[in-house]
This record gives C-alpha cells, sequence and structure tokens, in this order.
C-alpha cells in the first residue's frame, strides 16, 4: 500500500499563477484533510471532507478551493496564488473504523509563490 | 477557541540523555491526545493516541502522560539517539473528528 501520496512534491508558482495539488490514498478512508504548515505555527485545517461529494471549510480556507470526485482523491486549488500562500501543505486521511480515529499524512508538497 | 501550547519551543540535548516535551490544552469537548515525530521535510506520523481515561502510554523510548483535569499532556524521551531529532508536535482531538494541532518542540540530538 502507497498509503497518502502527494503530487508535486515542489512547485514555484508566480503571483497570479493557479494549479491544483493532488492527495491520493489506498487505505479507503472516508474522511481526508488539507493543512497548511508555516514556520513556528501549528498545522492549520484549509478543507476537509467527511466522504465523496463533500466538502467543508476549515479554519483558513481563503483563496482555496477543493474537490472530492472519487473517494480516493481529494484536490486542493489554488485559482490566483498570492505570496502569503507559500506554504509546507500536508493531505491526511482518517480511518473512522479504529477507535481513536488514526490519522496518517502526506509527505507534503512545498509550494513557493514569488 | 481551542488551543494547544506546546513548551519548550526548541531543545538541544546530548545523545543519551532524557528529555521532557510539554503540552498545555484549551480543547472542549476532548476526545484525545496525540504526539506525532515530524522529520524535517516528511509528514507527521503518529508516536502515541491517548483517551480521556488513559494517563500513560508507551512506545519503545517515548512516554506520554497525560491530565485531563489539567489538561497537560508530556512526552518523555529515554536514552535518546540521534534519529530522535525531530520536531515533535501535541494534537488534540475534539469530538467532531477536528484536530487542534500545537506549534511542535524541535528536539535535537547531538553526539
Amino acid at each position: 500500500n502507497a498509503g497518502v501520496t502527494q503530487t508535486p512534491k515542489f512547485r514555484v508558482l508566480k503571483t497570479g499563477q493557479s494549479m491544483t495539488l493532488l492527495c491520493a490514498q489506498d487505505m479507503n478512508h472516508e474522511y481526508m484533510y488539507w493543512y497548511r504548515q508555516d514556520p513556528g505555527m501549528g498545522l492549520r485545517l484549509i478543507h476537509y471532507s467527511v466522504g465523496e461529494g463533500t466538502t467543508a471549510k476549515g479554519e483558513v480556507p481563503d483563496g482555496y478551493n477543493v474537490s472530492r470526485l472519487k473517494k480516493q482523491n481529494f484536490l486542493l486549488g489554488l485559482e490566483s496564488a498570492a505570496p502569503s500562500q507559500t506554504s509546507v501543505y500536508f493531505c491526511a486521511t482518517i480511518d473512522r473504523g479504529l477507535p481513536t480515529y488514526e490519522q496518517y499524512f502526506g509527505p507534503g508538497t512545498r509550494l513557493t509563490v514569488t | 477557541k481551542n488551543q494547544v501550547e506546546q513548551s519548550p519551543q526548541s531543545l538541544i540535548i546530548l545523545e543519551g540523555k532524557n528529555c521532557t516535551l510539554q503540552c498545555n490544552y484549551t480543547v472542549s469537548p476532548f476526545s484525545n491526545l496525540r504526539w506525532y515525530k515530524q522529520d524535517t521535510g516528511r509528514g507527521p506520523v503518529s508516536l502515541t493516541i491517548m483517551t480521556f481515561s488513559e494517563n500513560t502510554k508507551s512506545n519503545g523510548r517515548y512516554t506520554a502522560t497525560l491530565d485531563a483535569d489539567t489538561k497537560q499532556s508530556s512526552l518523555h524521551i529515554t536514552a535518546s539517539q540521534l534519529s530522535d531529532s525531530a520536531s515533535y508536535i501535541c494534537v488534540v482531538s475534539a469530538q467532531d473528528y477536528k484536530l487542534s494541532f500545537g506549534a511542535g518542540t524541535t528536539v535535537t540530538v547531538r553526539a
């Protein structure tokens, strides 16, 4: 099993450009999350999904959109990138089958917006 | 607002020594508390998960404690190794599957 994978690993964008980050999981988990991690701060939730076809806003959703057309994929889109979106982005899934619902993270995508 | 505060922000220890990291939280209603290890350039990996009724849990040389009354947790690393150099993140989960993350403690182990 690959677990949680993220594509791409690195990306440099110019202000105003758009891009899509892909998160894929092969564990059949219902819940998927997108976080951003910035220096000196804890991971902050951008958007999440509790199942195929559903999405919800997290703590810092502005400037991002998401889609969950297939259960195994969760896409994060930046419509018009800004330097403030320079960050490391992590995707995560939750196994609700466990009482403590273990959370699994992808390896991250490092995005720089110039 | 749910908050998770970790201390210290960073620490340096010599190989073979022990250290303890602290976590205070205000998350409510509480479901469970996790400690994650995050190596540089990698995603966080779970070390321990404790529910309300558990006050200690071990994973090898890592031992986590939880005092749900005072809303405090600690992570103790015994006989540190160079591979323990990483960021350690305290994460508290509410009962709606939303998680609150601390900023992490960066541990550097030196030979």
